[in-house]
């Protein structure tokens, strides 16, 4: 299974851009990658994914490397809501169906 | 549109009892999972399904089983319950293979 590696943890000052990074080297032609973010005793939610072009919605952007190895989760103007931890997922298909496989994140704190 | 609703929300069980982890979605999703928890970890897969009548194991199956019998419920049952399955259960759904997985807000089990 391809896997991720991430930061464990990042600080941010309250109202400034977030730069989340992913590094997944062993990456393959089809994996999709996926960001989730999980706040304090509540489930994972959904954030972005992208396979190759950068995208972007109301949460966050997702910047992906042209040789896909790397991507970043931008959140243009971080708030203390923002404070979660953010998983970076590679889907998995495999031979055995559809799942994800979660790591243990970056845990982002946001300084007011 | 309730989503996922995972029920209890926490349970206290004792060495050697059985429970059942309630799943039920209102999304007619085809793709269901249950994941596991525990404190400052990522989230391990225990089983999902495809579709009903559909299950296969995940990353960490001992100790749990699942039935699909209807495309809205997706149970976990553990039958002997050990202080190691004292985790947070997440249950979550996804109608596409690659889109964003729905999660439930979980249930806290404890193992005494």
């Amino acid at each position: 299974d391809a896997k991720t590696t991430q930061p464990n943890s990042m600080e941010s000052n309250e109202e400034e851009p977030v730069h989340l990074p992913c590094n997944h080297s062993t990456i393959s032609g089809t994996d999709y990658i996926h960001w989730y973010r999980q706040l304090p005793s509540q489930g994972p939610e959904y954030v972005i994914h992208g396979l190759t072009s950068n995208v972007n919605n109301r949460m966050a952007s997702l910047a992906i490397a042209e040789d896909r190895k790397s991507s970043t989760l931008i959140l243009h103007r971080a708030t203390l809501r923002d404070a979660a931890v953010y998983y970076c997922i590679l889907r998995d298909v495999g031979d055995t169906g559809n799942q994800f496989y979660f790591g243990t994140g970056t845990s982002l704190t946001v300084i007011p | 549109n309730a989503g996922v609703t995972q029920t209890p929300k926490f349970r206290i069980l004792k060495i050697g009892q059985s429970m059942t982890l309630q799943c039920t979605q209102d999304m007619n999703h085809n793709y269901m999972y249950w994941y596991r928890q525990d404190p400052g970890m990522g989230l391990k897969l225990i089983y999902y399904s495809v579709g009903a009548g559909i299950t296969d194991k995940g990353e960490v199956p001992n100790g749990y089983n699942v039935s699909r019998s209807t495309t809205e419920d997706f149970p976990l049952r553990l039958e002997l319950a050990a202080p190691s399955q004292t985790s947070v259960y997440f249950c979550a759904s996804t109608g596409r293979a690659n889109y964003g997985y729905t999660f439930g807000s979980g249930t806290r089990l404890t193992v005494v």
